[in-house]
């Protein structure tokens, strides 16, 4: 979406080594969201942020960790990947009302090797 | 923890047919639902919302809600092979400002 953007697109990494997703919105929304997609599990919430440096565990944190310095961009670190972390990441934001739902961005495959 | 529930699939339909996704949600306390489609390789997008009993259309669409049941549909009139897809339920978390999403169904609508 034109709104929100996801980098990088893809990316081969190896195990142990860190590794940083970003997540940049230009529609000034205070709600975001990192999610990872798997077969046989849907989405799943990792982290989210609803403000700047206010942010909270999702139901599959361990390994991961955030920080948004800016209301715009939303960062998701692998601290040390693992093969288990092989998976596609959205990004999604949010004005935070019930009736807003998100939108996501164009995802990034990330596979550990 | 707070779960939604959905029939993984596939639904084959014909072209034309009518194609029926339901949704079951656990958390009585969930006030609003959204239906988003995801095209293979791509991102989620969001196609339907509703917060009300009953039934809300747009076009082709109709989510139809039933909080005494706790349970969400989407119908989709005059399938097209276009809107083969997989489709998923989501409920939003009043106290988190969160969706909690359902595995989602696979639509396969044949020519």
């Amino acid at each position: 979406d034109a709104g929100i953007t996801q980098s990088p697109r893809h990316k081969v990494t190896e195990t142990g080594t860190p590794v940083t997703l970003r997540c940049h919105q230009t529609e000034n929304h205070r709600y975001m969201y990192w999610y990872r997609q798997d077969p046989g599990h849907g989405l799943r919430l990792i982290h989210y942020s609803y403000g700047v440096k206010d942010t909270d565990k999702g139901e599959v944190s361990d390994g991961y960790s955030v920080s948004r310095s800016k209301t715009e961009d939303f960062l998701l670190t692998l601290e040390s990947a693992t093969s288990s972390q092989t998976s596609v990441y959205f990004c999604a934001i949010s004005p935070g009302t019930a009736s807003s739902g998100y939108t996501f961005g164009s995802g990034t495959r990330l596979t550990v090797v | 923890q707070k779960e939604v529930e959905q029939n993984s699939g596939p639904l084959s339909v014909p072209e034309g047919a009518i194609a029926s996704l339901n949704c079951t949600y656990s958390d009585r306390g969930s006030q609003s639902f959204f239906w988003y489609r995801q095209y293979s390789g791509k991102s989620p997008e969001l196609i339907m919302s509703i917060y009300s009993n009953g039934d809300k259309e747009d076009g082709r669409f109709t989510a139809q809600l039933n909080k005494a049941s706790q349970y969400v549909s989407l119908l989709i009139r005059d399938s097209q092979p276009s809107d083969s897809a997989t489709y998923l339920c989501a409920a939003w978390n009043s106290g988190y400002s969160t969706l909690t999403f359902g595995k989602g169904t696979m639509l396969l609508v044949s020519p």
